[in-house]
């Protein structure tokens, strides 16, 4: 069974200002983690994904994730938010052959 | 630029109405999924093909819905009858699954269905 919990459904933050969007998971085995991006009235798009190795992640946009196993986390970084980052992030666990199952979603709104 | 198609884009239709909503994955691509996204249950997968073969279905309500892939180059979604609280956006999504589950899914940008 996997699961995922994004804490904060809201976070905002100003422009330049780091942006930390938190991601803790569940999976019965050795999982892979996604990063997706919605913007308004579109699909969600592929920010970044942990699958094995290295378990410091570059994404698109100036994106990155840590997987942490020992906290069974994957919170989302970037050092500087733009407004363009504006946007509905998902977190997702992949594992056992089966389909993506996504957290709940988290708004972030950038103020200027 | 490849990228999954879906159509319509919305749809407004009535309670007890039949809905279809197709979906064109990536040409090359071996899996499809759909999806609904909601605001009370967030993304939830409804099914999923590899190969045009049914994999998992068990999130859909068996009853009024069914999934098909006629074709590699076609999945469909029906509804039959509708109800007002099926209105949702659904997603279909495609990708490439070799090695199992590290792959990447596209998306398509979905159909906003709307039942009155």
């Amino acid at each position: 069974a996997q699961s995922v919990t994004q804490l904060g459904s809201h976070v905002s933050v100003s422009e330049g200002a780091l942006v930390l969007l938190r991601c803790n998971y569940s999976s019965s085995v050795p999982p892979y983690l996604f990063w997706y991006v919605q913007y308004p009235n579109q699909g969600l798009q592929l920010l970044l994904k942990y699958t094995t190795g290295a378990t410091l992640v570059k994404g698109i946009n100036g994106f990155e994730a840590e997987f942490k196993k020992s906290e069974t986390s994957f919170h989302l970084t970037k050092p500087s938010a733009h407004m363009s980052d504006a946007a509905e992030y998902f977190c997702a666990v992949s594992g056992g052959r089966r389909a993506l199952t996504f957290g709940s979603g988290t708004r972030l709104q950038v103020q200027p | 630029d490849a990228r999954v198609t879906q159509t319509p884009r919305h749809k407004v239709t009535e309670m007890g109405q039949e809905v279809t909503m197709r979906c064109q994955p990536i040409l090359g691509h071996n899996t499809v999924f759909w999806y609904r996204q909601t605001m009370m249950q967030g993304l939830e997968l409804l099914a999923y093909f590899r190969n045009r073969a049914p994999l998992d279905d068990s999130g859909m309500p068996k009853d009024r819905f069914s999934a098909e892939m006629p074709d590699a180059t076609l999945a469909t979604l029906k509804i039959q009858p509708s109800e007002p609280r099926d209105s949702a956006v659904y997603f279909c999504a495609s990708g490439l699954v070799l090695t199992g589950d590290g792959d990447e899914q596209f998306f398509g940008p979905g159909t906003r269905l709307t039942v009155l």
